[in-house]
């Protein structure tokens, strides 16, 4: 069984569309975040949600919305869509916020090309 | 959270022992040290972390300097397997959050 899940894997879209991505945990984990790996391969957070509420929200356009049904998943809704936003977006979930100590387990990750 | 500094890039051979330093002379006293690895076209994978101690695990053995000023990860038979990038990071916020540097890109030659 997949710990931490993303869907799709692949995304290519055109600039302007609506587009959203997917992830879900079977871990029981009470934290879930999403990251955006650029095409240098930095790595930088995104979101954070801790028990279904949001935590962090860094300098993200806000064409980005995240969303939390439940604390299993969090999804990912992109709107008018720009040639700056394909990159491959992790989705990651820990047990708690933790304070330094908590392990973080990482989907394989969702790659959005926007043409 | 503090700042962490490692090679841009080391080589190593299969199955020989590859020792990957990390120096984070500003590390803090909460600040635990996580490494993380992200193999090609995977997400990042959990390595190790410790605070003060040397710690071992199935993958790797953590070697933290007495002042805590610098660590090592330890692959003790590197395989080709092995071949990633590692990232060092002192991890101790209150959000939660993982903050990744540029890694060093570990390649391992047959």
């Amino acid at each position: 069984d997949t710990a931490v899940s993303q869907t799709p894997k692949y995304l290519v879209t055109q600039m302007g569309n609506d587009k959203s991505i997917k992830c879900e945990q079977n871990l029981g984990h009470d934290t879930m975040y999403w990251y955006k790996q650029d095409s240098k391969k930095f790595l930088k957070i995104m979101f954070s949600y801790n028990n279904k509420e949001l935590i962090i929200n860094e300098t993200v356009p806000n064409r980005f919305s995240p969303k939390s049904p439940d604390k299993a998943h969090l999804n990912l809704h992109i709107n008018s869509l720009e040639l700056g936003d394909s990159a491959v977006y992790f989705c990651a979930s820990s047990q708690d916020l933790g304070r330094g100590r908590e392990t973080q387990y990482f989907g394989p990750g969702t790659r959005l090309l926007v043409l | 959270d503090a700042k962490t500094t490692q090679p841009n890039s080391m080589e190593s051979n299969e199955e020989e022992p590859v020792h990957l330093p990390c120096n984070h002379s500003t590390i803090s006293g909460t600040d635990y040290i996580h490494w993380y690895r992200q193999l090609p076209s995977q997400g990042p994978e959990y390595v190790i972390h410790g605070l003060t101690s040397n710690v071992n695990n199935r993958m790797a053995s953590l070697a933290i300097a007495e002042d805590r000023k610098s660590s090592t990860l330890i692959l003790h038979r590197a395989t080709l397997r092995d071949a990633a990038v590692y990232y060092c990071i002192l991890h101790g916020g209150s959000q939660g959050n993982l903050i990744f540097g540029k890694g060093t890109k570990l390649s391992v030659k047959p």
